[in-house]
C-alpha cells in the first residue's frame, strides 16, 4: 500500500525568501504521479504542481519547483520569493488517492 | 469555467440522524471523487466514480455511507446513521479523464459536517 509522509506540521518563512517543504512516500509501483496541493484558509484545494515519476526532469511552475528523487522516494516543494498569499496548508499527494497530513506554511511580512 | 459546486456548506446534525451532501462536478469531467478530511489530517478518499460507475470504494464505510452518481454527472453522498466521528469536511473533486496522463483534481469548497 502507498503511504505519504509530511514530517513538518508547521513552517514559517519571511516574505521574499525561499522555503522547502518535505514529502516522502512509499510505493512499489514504477509509474505514478505526485502532486502538491495548496489549501488556503477558505478551504478550496488547488493544484500547485505535478510530477510524473517516469520523467527525470523536476517540474517547475513559476515560483514553485520540486526536487524529485525517485530512488529515495522523496518529493519536496520549493517556493521561491515567498508571498503573503502563499500562506496555506500544503498537501503532498500520491496520485489522487493518498494525501499526507499537510504542512501549514505561514509567510511573514 | 464554473468550478466544482457543493452544498450545503455547513451542516450540524445529532448522532444517529441522516445527512446528504450534493456535488456538481465541472462539466465534462468523467471522474468524481469524494474525500473525508478530518481536522488536522489530509483528505482521505472515500469513493471514486468514472462516469456513473464506481472505480474504488474500498475506504467507504458501507454500513453507514452510500454514494451515487446518477447519469454520470451530479453525485450525492449520504451518511445514515451519523456518528460523532463522522464530523469532518467532505470534499468533492472532479477530473478530466485521459488515457495517457493523470490529470489534476479540481476541488469544491467542501461541506463541514458537525455531529453532536
Amino acid at each position: 500500500a502507498q503511504t505519504v509522509t509530511q514530517s513538518q506540521p508547521e513552517m514559517s518563512v519571511q516574505e521574499a525568501e525561499t522555503v522547502t517543504l518535505s514529502c516522502t512516500y512509499d510505493t512499489s509501483e514504477n509509474n505514478y504521479y505526485l502532486f502538491w496541493y495548496k489549501q488556503p484558509p477558505s478551504r478550496q484545494m488547488i493544484l500547485v504542481i505535478r510530477q510524473e515519476a517516469y520523467k527525470q526532469q523536476n517540474a517547475t511552475e513559476n515560483r514553485f519547483s520540486v526536487n524529485f528523487q525517485k530512488a529515495a522516494k522523496s518529493f519536496s516543494l520549493k517556493i521561491s520569493d515567498s508571498q503573503l498569499g502563499d500562506t496555506a496548508m500544503y498537501f503532498c499527494a500520491f496520485d489522487k488517492y493518498i494525501f499526507g497530513t499537510g504542512t501549514r506554511l505561514k509567510v511573514l511580512a | 469555467e464554473a468550478g466544482v459546486a457543493q452544498s450545503p456548506r455547513y451542516k450540524i446534525i445529532e448522532k444517529r440522524q441522516s445527512v446528504a451532501f450534493w456535488c456538481n462536478p465541472i462539466s465534462g469531467h468523467a471522474t468524481l471523487y469524494w474525500y473525508q478530511q478530518i481536522l488536522g489530517q489530509g483528505p482521505k478518499l472515500l469513493i471514486q466514480f468514472q462516469n456513473n460507475g464506481v472505480v474504488d470504494d474500498s475506504q467507504l464505510p458501507k454500513d453507514r455511507f452510500s454514494a451515487e452518481r446518477l447519469k454520470g454527472v451530479d453525485s450525492t453522498l449520504k451518511i445514515q446513521p451519523a456518528k460523532l466521528e463522522d464530523s469532518a469536511v467532505y470534499l468533492c473533486a472532479s477530473s478530466f479523464w485521459r488515457r495517457d496522463m493523470n490529470t489534476e483534481a479540481f476541488f469544491g469548497q467542501g461541506t463541514r459536517l458537525t455531529v453532536v
